[in-house]
């Protein structure tokens, strides 16, 4: 089934860690997106890619950093810069042709 | 960054009523798209529109682009228990590189 596919679902970061998370899709789409969601509130732009190795920050990319070597792969690391990182993570993808934007089903990041 | 009124914030409903919420912007936009997030998922897209006074229907889900490309609104009829979530609207604008501006959401909670 084409789709995206973030991992892993649950994440715990210790203070001053670094941690990663991962997405990939197998639509074929150009541009990748990350978002952030606190409880109760609406998505905010992290970054977003439109092509391979290239990337633009959003809204609230500080303490973020993400990399964008394959199309399908769009990996977060939340650095320990974040000094709020517990939040919802979406990553979204958007085919070239078309103003919908597709999300895979979240990671949940927790500091212990 | 620039974010779209998204309203009402939350709604307490029977079973059965029907349900409004609209977005307003003081900005046009080309695009718009309505999304509903169950809790711990991504968001799902339910409609698209493309036009102003363009009426679109998705089963008991009808979504209207305003007249004036400023705002739009989702109508849920006869709703039922799996209505619950959170509903998202976003707008598109062809000059802004295509960027989502997101509403901050309207919780559906459907009253036992």
């Amino acid at each position: 089934d084409g789709g995206i596919t973030q991992s892993p679902k649950y994440l715990f970061r210790k203070e001053g860690q670094n941690v990663t998370l991962s997405c990939e899709q197998n639509l074929n789409h150009d541009a990748m997106y990350w978002y952030r969601q606190d409880p109760g509130q609406g998505l905010r732009l992290i970054y977003y890619s439109q092509i391979v190795n290239d990337f633009q920050k959003g809204d609230i990319a500080e303490g973020y950093s993400v990399s964008r070597e394959k199309k399908e792969s769009f990996p977060l690391t939340v650095t320990s810069a974040q000094k709020n990182p517990t939040a919802f993570y979406l990553c979204a993808s958007l085919s070239g042709n078309s103003e919908k934007l597709f999300f895979g089903s979240g990671t949940q990041l927790s500091v212990l | 960054g620039q974010q779209l009124n998204q309203s009402p914030q939350s709604m307490f409903i029977q079973e059965g009523e029907d349900v409004s919420m609209n977005c307003t912007s003081s900005s046009i936009f080309n695009t718009w798209l309505w999304y509903k997030q169950d809790p711990g998922e991504g968001p799902v897209l339910l409609i698209a529109l493309y036009k102003a006074g363009e009426l679109t229907s998705n089963g008991r889900l009808t979504a209207q682009f305003g007249i004036t490309r400023k705002d739009s609104f989702l109508n849920i009829s006869a709703s039922i228990p799996s209505d619950v979530g959170i509903y998202f609207c976003a707008g598109v604008r062809h000059d802004s590189n295509y960027q989502l501006i997101w509403g901050a959401g309207t919780k559906l909670i459907i009253k036992p």
